[in-house]
């Protein structure tokens, strides 16, 4: 398995909704990232997990909850979330490795809509 | 942190010509330099990318240049052909600790090749 894979597709959820973004590789990566894109923008980082710890929270507001279960699975529980929070939610991973050099691929993201 | 500037934001040309994209960086402290193409409702897909201890690498029909000096570095693409249109973007890496890399990416560039 070459790739990075991400469930749901599309999610639609209303401001009192929780749901959950599942995110999984087995390519032996063991840094995951969660990145929000919104339309005609470049991704933003959210959060940095390495060897399963969370090492970066790029002052995400606490309604987005990552959860690193094992390293090759990668969740983020949504939980009031509001309409601006409509976006593409993308998941990367990259290779084993402390020089910043690694390259984090893509998976092909969850397209979340929040009325 | 790290801001990464690119340009020009869109650039429209002929089937058959060259196409470059520019970027700076600020922070020196960065180390790897991966430019992605995304097409419209798909993932972010690495084309190439380059170290900070290279100057220049190529692969077919696109290259990528690095300036630390300058802390710029620039895509060319030559012999465009119609499935090179897409947004193309720029990333800056700096290595976490414990491991993995934060990208920091340009405001990406809309390219149109036309026929």
């Amino acid at each position: 398995d070459t790739e990075v894979t991400q469930t749901p597709k599309h999610l639609v959820m209303g401001m009192t909704n929780k749901k959950s973004l599942k995110c999984e590789q087995h390519m032996g990566h063991r840094a995951m990232y969660w990145y929000k894109q919104k339309a005609k923008k470049p991704p933003e980082l959210m959060f940095v997990y390495s060897y399963e710890k969370l090492s970066i929270n790029e002052s995400v507001p606490s309604r987005f909850s990552p959860e690193c279960p094992n390293s090759s699975l990668l969740n983020l529980h949504l939980h009031a979330l509001q309409p601006e929070d409509s976006a593409l939610y993308l998941c990367a991973s990259s290779p084993p490795g402390t020089s910043g050099r690694e390259t984090q691929y893509f998976g092909p993201g969850t397209r979340l809509l929040v009325l | 942190g790290e801001n990464v500037e690119q340009h020009p934001s869109t650039l429209s040309v002929q089937e058959g010509d060259s196409a470059v994209i520019k970027c700076t960086y600020s922070d020196s402290a960065s180390n790897y330099f991966p430019w992605y193409k995304q097409e419209l409702g798909k993932r972010p897909q690495l084309i190439i990318d380059i170290r900070s201890n290279v100057g220049e690498k190529k692969d077919q029909r696109i290259a990528v240049t690095l300036n630390k000096t300058a802390k710029h570095f620039s895509l060319h693409i030559t012999e465009t052909q119609p499935e090179d249109s897409a947004v193309y973007f720029c990333a800056a890496s700096i290595r976490v600790t414990g491991g993995g890399n934060k990208l920091t990416f340009g405001t990406g560039t809309q390219l149109k090749v036309e026929l």
